[in-house]
């Protein structure tokens, strides 16, 4: 089992529509939650960051951290398709080291 | 404009050519890493250093190495390529030092052995 899991997608919604992305993991000890977007071609880069519980919402990014449940969710609202991209989350513990967990990726599609 | 500079972004080699990566940062980022990225896999930490002089293997490291002569740089060497190690290079680096915000990547270099 690995300790990210992740839909690779892809995705398909129309304009407009409320996008949910999801990740669970297995590591009790992850505090700190990410999510990377990663345009074809291109590096991934740092969207949303949360450590530890709860809600973040950043404009039409809203990111959600379940600890009870190891799941962590991704919404953007009023998707665009400009918002068309593989998304990453990625965790880690406060181990000092920085090592962050990648999940493999949803590819997202959103249609004009 | 803050960054993470790769180069090469594309590269072919032959099986054996020794090669090297450069990655170079611009934000005083004490702590770097190289990933590599391949479908069904995703993210993979190959090496990472926590400061000049300091480095340490990530989950992938055979086959490759690293320095940290500098601050800002960070080169991946591939001593004797070969076909497995075909895919997307990242390099990466983080502020360090109790500041966990992520990293910021670089545009990525994908790396092909024949």
């Amino acid at each position: 089992q690995k300790e990210v899991e992740q839909d690779p997608g892809p995705l398909s919604v129309p304009e407009g529509a409320i996008v949910s992305l999801n990740c669970t993991y297995s590591n009790s000890a992850f505090q700190y939650f990410m999510w990377y977007r990663q345009y074809s071609r291109k590096g991934p880069e740092l969207l949303m960051y949360t450590y530890s519980s709860g809600n973040k919402e950043d404009g039409r990014f809203t990111a959600q951290v379940d600890k009870s449940s190891k799941y962590i969710s991704l919404f953007i609202r009023d998707s665009q398709p400009s918002d068309s991209a593989t998304y990453l989350c990625a965790m880690s513990a406060p181990s000092g080291t920085y090592k962050y967990i990648f999940g493999t990726g949803t590819r997202l599609k959103v249609l004009a | 404009e803050a960054q993470v500079t790769q180069n090469p972004r594309y590269l072919i080699t032959v099986t054996g050519k020794k090669l090297t990566v450069t990655c170079s940062q611009n934000m005083n980022h004490e702590y770097m890493s190289w990933y590599r990225q391949d479908p069904g896999l995703g993210l993979r930490q190959i090496y990472y250093s926590m400061n000049v002089e300091v480095t340490d293997k990530g989950d992938v490291p055979e086959g490759y190495k690293v320095s940290r002569k500098e601050k800002r740089n960070f080169p991946l060497i591939l001593e004797s390529p070969s076909p497995n190690q075909t895919s997307l290079y990242f390099c990466a680096s983080n502020p360090g030092g109790g500041w966990n915000y992520g990293y910021t990547f670089g545009s990525g270099t994908r790396l092909t052995v024949v």
